[in-house]
């Protein structure tokens, strides 16, 4: 089935690390998205990008970096870990503008 | 900024009862209103979506209407069962394209 994977899953940093979670998709969508959950405060968007030379901040992007490396993936870095990014991270994708997203696993990020 | 609230943020309900959760979108220019189900542990799902052309959907026991003057949108599930209780969240797709979330409302239905 064509689907969002996220590698980690799960994750325990340092703070001050350097870090990377992806996001890989073979739905042959052209739009990515990073999300953050915490609870209490729903999903909010990091970055995300309409194809692979568009990249575009969202709600929370302090902190925070992306790549687009190819149409089917698409990497969130934190350059410097701090305990407050510790969190639930999706990916999603999506095919336009009026289609649902579909999301990733998610991965778990503790930043000790 | 744009935002979405989401009312309420906990709703428990009696096993057969009905449940209602609201949103209110601020950018009028949304036009692409999903819903998602997020169990514990898991992935948010799409369960149910309307554009903005139309103003009620229905899909066996849940239905979303849709209030455009209003700016807002509501998630009706009746004749609740316990595999219904999950975290809901709403959701508006900006006139950019991106989607922004409401907070979630954590449903428990009680048997």
């Amino acid at each position: 089935d064509a689907d969002v994977t996220q590698t980690p899953r799960n994750r325990i940093t340092k703070t001050g690390k350097r870090i990377m979670l992806e996001c890989s998709q073979t739905k042959g969508h052209d739009r990515m998205y990073w999300y953050r959950q915490d609870p209490g405060l729903g999903l909010r968007l990091i970055y995300y990008s309409f194809d692979v030379k568009d990249i575009n901040k969202g709600e929370i992007s302090d902190g925070y970096s992306v790549s687009r490396q190819a149409q089917a993936k698409f990497s969130l870095s934190l350059e410097s870990a701090i305990p407050n990014q510790t969190a639930l991270y999706f990916c999603a994708t999506s095919d336009n503008t009026e289609t649902e997203a579909f999301f990733g696993q998610g991965t778990r990020l503790t930043v000790v | 900024g744009e935002n979405v609230e989401q009312h309420p943020s906990t709703l428990s309900v009696q096993e057969g009862d009905s449940a209602v959760i609201k949103c209110t979108y601020s950018d009028s220019a949304s036009n692409y209103f999903p819903w998602y189900k997020q169990e514990l542990g898991k992935r948010p799902q799409l369960i149910i979506d309307i554009r903005s052309n139309v103003g009620e959907k229905k899909d066996q026991r849940i239905a979303v209407t849709l209030n455009k003057t209003a700016k807002h949108f509501s998630l009706h599930i009746t004749e609740t069962q316990p595999e219904d209780s999950a975290v809901y969240f709403c959701a508006a797709r900006r006139s950019q394209g991106n989607l922004i979330f409401g907070k979630g409302t954590k449903l428990s239905v009680k048997p």
